[in-house]
């Protein structure tokens, strides 16, 4: 089975501008979360979709946006960017009962964006 | 607010045994996760535990104490190809994972 990928591996951006990352989920998960790792530091959590649809939010401002589709790849959109956006952006998928016992997070192995 | 305590660096010998502790406050506990990152890398799950007590899987084992808010990470036999960030994070709830920082574990020969 394949795991999760994500793309770009590493990008460099400028202060205000947009930014979108991709990550194909784990065969047989549909339900994908994103998170945002700074350095020395755990990941902190962004959103989540299942089903096409964002089912739980972190503390990120509304410039964060993120979209599923059909066959459960996902997309987080970052806009007018900031220097403190810098970071690594995990991408995880995750079976379809993630409300329960042992659900599992499988990780990409992130994009790593860099704001200047 | 939720906090995740966890020490910010280790350092042990190859072949010895360490214990990484974690501490946590949390609305909720709905199962609590470590997972190993090394650098580079994205973070791989090694263990989760939702009621009190030891679950041991092979070198690695995760304890619980529910009432005191507390685990740790025991890992025996420790080879070089531990050294990396471990990740202790708990599942509140509103079954969101609020995570540490990480302790990052230095393996000497």
């Amino acid at each position: 089975e394949t795991g999760v990928t994500q793309s770009p591996t590493h990008l460099i951006k400028t202060r205000g501008q947009q930014v979108t990352l991709r990550c194909s989920s784990q065969s047989g998960h549909n339900t994908v979360s994103w998170y945002q790792q700074a350095l020395g530091q755990g990941p902190q959590f962004i959103f989540q979709y299942y089903r096409e649809e964002e089912n739980g939010r972190g503390n990120f401002p509304p410039r964060f946006s993120g979209l599923q589709f059909p066959n459960y790849s996902s997309e987080l959109n970052v806009n007018a960017l900031e220097l403190d956006d810098s970071a690594l952006y995990l991408c995880a998928s995750s079976p379809a009962d993630s409300h329960s016992g042992a659900n599992v997070l499988t990780f990409g192995a992130g994009s790593r964006l860099t704001v200047l | 607010g939720q906090n995740i305590d966890q020490p910010t660096e280790m350092t042990a010998t190859e072949g010895a045994i360490v214990q990484i502790n974690c501490t946590y406050q949390t609305s909720g506990f709905n199962g609590l996760f470590w997972y190993q990152q090394h650098a580079g890398e994205a973070p791989t799950f090694l263990s989760y535990n939702v009621l009190d007590g030891l679950e041991e899987k092979g070198r690695f084992s995760s304890f619980l104490s529910r009432s005191k808010g507390y685990s740790y990470l025991l890992l025996k036999e420790l080879q070089m190809k531990d050294s990396a960030s471990y990740l202790c994070a708990v599942r509140d709830s509103n079954y969101q994972l609020i995570w540490g920082a990480g302790t990052k574990l230095i393996i000497k020969p």
